[in-house]
């Protein structure tokens, strides 16, 4: 089982500041497939990112995702006040499917 | 509108069992690997169970095997989850969620509730 560990587990910042998220993996993730959720209070999870780099869509530019391997990052270039949510990182090209502990973005 | 919507979620003893179910609409919900997966009460996502297209394949994660039971009914454009032997430790959101083989899981119900307590 591909385990994958996310940091920092709490990030304060600032609407307008830049966001920057990471997903260690415990082995490689078959052809880069790692994906990125956002989760508010309440709601289920939104696909942001896939293939470890693509935006879903309707998703804004302001998510990049970015990494190979086993380290994966997601940047959020501009915080809106909507961004603030838990974010986790999941592989899906291994079996059992896996997410990672999840991020916390709070304002500051 | 594409959109999944659970049911069957509640209170249930320990040892006990419940059916969930998911209804797709909106898109072909024969051609899609299906899963569910849960979020207990302040904790992260689990993968639970996945299913393919004509559900011949099916996978579980070690915590639920043997108890839990995925189906689907592609006339009915429903999935399942036979939820048994249900112990505190299953309480949980549990969502189900369309899986695409190069993108993930690209569409989420809202989740259905269990909570497992005498």
């Amino acid at each position: 089982e591909i385990v994958l560990t996310q940091s920092p587990g709490t990030l304060s910042l600032s609407p307008g500041e830049r966001a920057t998220l990471s997903c260690r993996a415990s082995q490689s993730v078959t052809s880069r497939y790692l994906s990125w959720y956002q989760q508010k209070p309440g709601q289920a999870p939104r696909l942001l990112i896939y293939g470890a780099s693509s935006r879903a869509t309707g998703i804004p530019d302001r998510f990049t995702g970015s990494g190979s391997g086993t380290d994966f990052t997601l940047t959020i270039s501009r915080l809106e006040p909507e961004d603030f949510a838990v974010y986790y990182c999941q592989q899906y090209g291994s079996s059992p499917l896996t997410f990672g502990g999840g991020t916390k973005v709070e304002i500051k | 509108e594409v959109q999944l919507v659970e049911s069957g979620g509640g209170l249930v003893q320990p040892g006990g069992s419940l059916r969930l179910s998911c209804a797709a609409s909106g898109f072909t919900f024969s051609s899609y690997w299906m899963h569910w997966v849960r979020q207990a009460p302040g904790k992260g996502l689990v993968w639970v169970s996945h299913i393919n297209t004509d559900g011949s394949n099916t996978n579980y994660a070690d915590s639920v095997k043997g108890r839990f039971t995925i189906s689907r009914d592609n006339a009915k454009n429903t999935l399942y989850l036979q939820v048994t032997s249900l112990r505190a430790e299953d309480t949980a959101v549990y969502y189900c969620a369309r899986g695409v083989v190069v993108v993930g899981l690209d569409l989420w119900g809202q989740g259905t509730a269990v909570t497992v307590s005498s």
